[in-house]
């Protein structure tokens, strides 16, 4: 799916530092959301926003930090809190459907962020 | 709690023959239940859902409520249905919405 841009590709990071992994979406979607993938651990949630400005942690958001101030915008900050950071971090967004108080349609996905540590 | 179990980490079969990629959830609410797919190099995608109780390229989902189940079902597998497989649950928690994915299985149909 085109709409969901992350970037970059790759990442790398030093020992105690903090990066920002960038997800765009121009699909006017309203939810938007990040994951962390881990072989055999399958999705794990770590962050979610419904509406611009508001938030939620997710499973496993300990080390972690995001922003909402853009409707398309939902960057992730991986602090050196994260004591475990490599992985794969993928980005996904779903719409509202109008006049229901549940109901976003399944998420689209961006194509990730594979994170490593040097 | 809620929770989506995928007890088969990976599962191979041979071309034509059925396949079944088993999935069991935990949720106290009514459930809604999704598959997706991550073909090789390809970004996760949406292959279908229960309540739209449709069949895409073949495969089909029945929600059992009674066994808590979802499995994804195919009687005819082809070389280009390898690839991860996860379950979702649609999960509703303090006025959000979420979804707990399984751990995946690895699905191999050989020639």
């Amino acid at each position: 799916d085109g709409g969901i841009t992350q970037s970059p590709k790759y990442l790398f990071r030093k020992e105690g530092q903090n990066v920002t992994l960038s997800c765009e979406q121009n699909l006017n979607h309203d939810a938007m959301y990040w994951y962390r993938q881990d072989p055999g651990q399958g999705l794990r949630l770590i962050y979610y926003s419904q509406i611009v400005n508001d938030f939620q942690k997710g499973d496993i958001a300990e080390g972690y930090s995001v922003s909402r101030e853009k409707k398309e915008s939902f960057p992730l900050t991986v602090t050196s809190a994260q004591k475990n950071p490599t992985a794969f971090y993928l980005c996904a967004s779903s719409s509202q459907l109008p006049g229901q108080i549940r109901g976003n349609q399944p998420q689209h996905f961006g194509d990730g962020t594979r994170l490593s540590i040097l | 709690a809620q929770r989506v179990t995928q007890p088969e980490k990976l599962l191979s079969v041979f071309k034509g023959a059925p396949v079944e990629l088993k999935c069991n959830y935990s949720y106290s609410g009514s459930p809604e239940l999704f598959w997706y797919v991550q073909y090789s190099r390809q970004r996760l995608q949406l292959l279908l859902r229960h309540i739209s109780r449709e069949s895409i390229k073949g495969f089909t989902a029945d929600l059992n409520k009674g066994e808590t189940s979802f499995h994804l079902k195919k009687p005819f597998a082809q070389e280009e249905d390898s690839a991860m497989y996860y379950c979702a649950l649609r999960v509703l928690q303090g006025g959000s919405e979420k979804l707990v994915f399984g751990k995946g299985t690895k699905l191999t149909v050989n020639p």
